[in-house]
């Protein structure tokens, strides 16, 4: 089974700077995807950036990138330049590719508060 | 094209009645996802459906919970006899058919409290 781990509850970051989330993961797949979603006050699931486990180039999108280790089975997510509109909760999710259910498995999540 | 829309936003009920979530997914999405969120907690699979049928339904309880996507109409998540434990947060979540990266796009949610 599949598990994925988030083992920071709570950070906060000054506007601006640049914060680091960790996520780990198990599986014995090799052929799978990694997300960060994030869900503002308003509770809303929002894609932030993926990772196909296939790519060994790290995924980037604007000010929001990942270190994924794929040995390690770590996928981080940095912010930088962090802004107040980040603050939210962050989750780390996994999905099998080419299984026969295409569920995503989340982390804890971490609650990231961004300081002005 | 509109997102995911789920209704009502907010539903109460008391314990023993019955509770009816939808979710309308995009156009064009034939894949839909139901999570339970209970509070303070991440995200937790409960069942995939696809028109018609249901695919996985194992994250969702035996008792009193079902599930549909119908060919015409909206998703239906059912909770009959509703328990105060049954309070939480239940996203739907839709992808398109055939897409390799499965991007499930998320809808607002619908807050279920058991009174």
């Amino acid at each position: 089974a599949q598990t994925v781990t988030q083992s920071q509850p709570e950070m906060s970051v000054q506007e601006a700077e640049t914060v680091t989330l960790s996520c780990t993961y198990d599986t014995s797949e090799n052929n799978y995807y990694l997300f960060w979603y994030k869900q503002p006050p308003s509770r809303q699931m929002i894609l932030v950036i993926r990772q196909e486990a296939y790519k060994q180039q790290n995924a980037t999108e604007n000010r929001f990138s990942v270190n994924f280790q794929k040995a390690a089975k770590s996928f981080s997510l940095k912010i930088s330049d962090s802004q107040l509109g980040d603050t939210a909760m962050y989750f780390c999710a996994f999905t099998l590719y080419g299984g026969a259910t295409n569920k995503l498995i989340f982390g804890t999540g971490t609650l990231l508060a961004v300081q002005p | 094209n509109a997102g995911v829309m789920q209704n009502p936003r907010h539903l109460v009920r008391r314990r023993g009645q019955e509770a009816r979530l939808r979710c309308s997914p995009m156009k064009g999405h034939s894949h839909v996802y139901w999570y339970r969120q209970l509070p303070e907690e991440g995200l937790k699979f409960m069942v995939y459906l696809q028109k018609e049928n249901i695919i996985d339904e194992s994250g969702m309880p035996k008792e009193r919970f079902s599930a549909e996507f119908p060919k015409e109409g909206p998703s239906i998540l059912r909770i009959q006899q509703v328990v105060r434990g049954d309070s939480a947060a239940y996203f739907c979540a839709s992808s398109p058919p055939g897409q390799r990266e499965n991007i499930q796009y998320f809808g607002a949610g619908t807050r279920l409290s058991v009174l």
